[in-house]
């Protein structure tokens, strides 16, 4: 019985590079949820996928970031041109309705710009 | 701009103490108001939550407290023991929308 599943753990990129981070919901959830974590601070909301839609990315910043959660596999959050300030945790969370209140979470990835 | 004011930073107890965290918020349209548990290198897991026609909730030694009149809600864990040690958040949530996370607790608790 997997929990969300993030990989990579950890991923390190040079500024100007991309990162694609990926996320595996629990089994039977359709719906993901994705969160930044910045040092010493809560999660802030980044963007709410069913399969296929995108129903809420109003906390995705416009430029540089995207999202998608396909028919098959996993969700992808994509960060495009990265630059210092994206270094972050990044977690995602998934559930079985269409239901705001994430319980499940996976372990984050951890993503260094230098 | 915040929506959801954590404190303290930082916690320190002694085993068997009681370790107390509060919450803060101006939204009155906030209507579900959990608390998650982290542990470093993993994902924070709900740990136990609130809703505001209630003043509180027990599940074993972690209990809610919710006053709506001050728009404030704390979390009391009882006899603390070194396992709970972990960054605690609380979060707050109007309907369907998302939620807002406050900026977590460290919390020791020494043997």
């Amino acid at each position: 019985n997997a929990g969300v599943m993030q990989n990579p753990r950890h991923l390190v990129r040079r500024r100007g590079q991309e990162a694609r981070l990926r996320c595996s919901p629990m089994k039977g959830h359709s719906h993901v949820y994705w969160y930044r974590q910045l040092p010493e601070e809560g999660l802030k909301f980044m963007v709410y996928l069913q399969k296929e839609n995108i129903i809420d990315e109003s906390g995705m910043p416009k430029e540089r970031f995207s999202a998608e959660f396909p028919k098959e596999g996993p969700s992808i959050l994509r960060i495009q041109q990265v630059v210092r300030g994206d270094s972050a945790a990044y977690f995602c969370a998934s559930s079985p309705f269409r239901d705001r209140q994430p319980q499940h979470f996976g372990d984050g990835t951890r993503l260094s710009i230098l | 701009q915040q929506q959801v004011k954590q404190s303290p930073q930082s916690l320190i107890v002694q085993k068997g103490g009681i370790s107390i965290i509060n919450c803060a918020y101006e939204n009155t349209a906030f209507d579900y108001f959990p608390w998650y548990q982290q542990f470093p290198g993993k994902g924070p897991a709900l740990l136990i939550a609130i809703r505001p026609d209630v003043s509180e909730k027990k599940e074993g030694r972690f209990t809610i407290s919710f006053n709506k009149s001050a728009k404030q809600f704390s979390l009391h864990i009882m006899d603390s023991q070194p396992g709970d040690s972990a960054t605690y958040f609380c979060a707050a949530r109007a309907g369907a929308n998302n939620l807002f996370f406050g900026t977590g607790t460290r919390l020791t608790v020494i043997p």
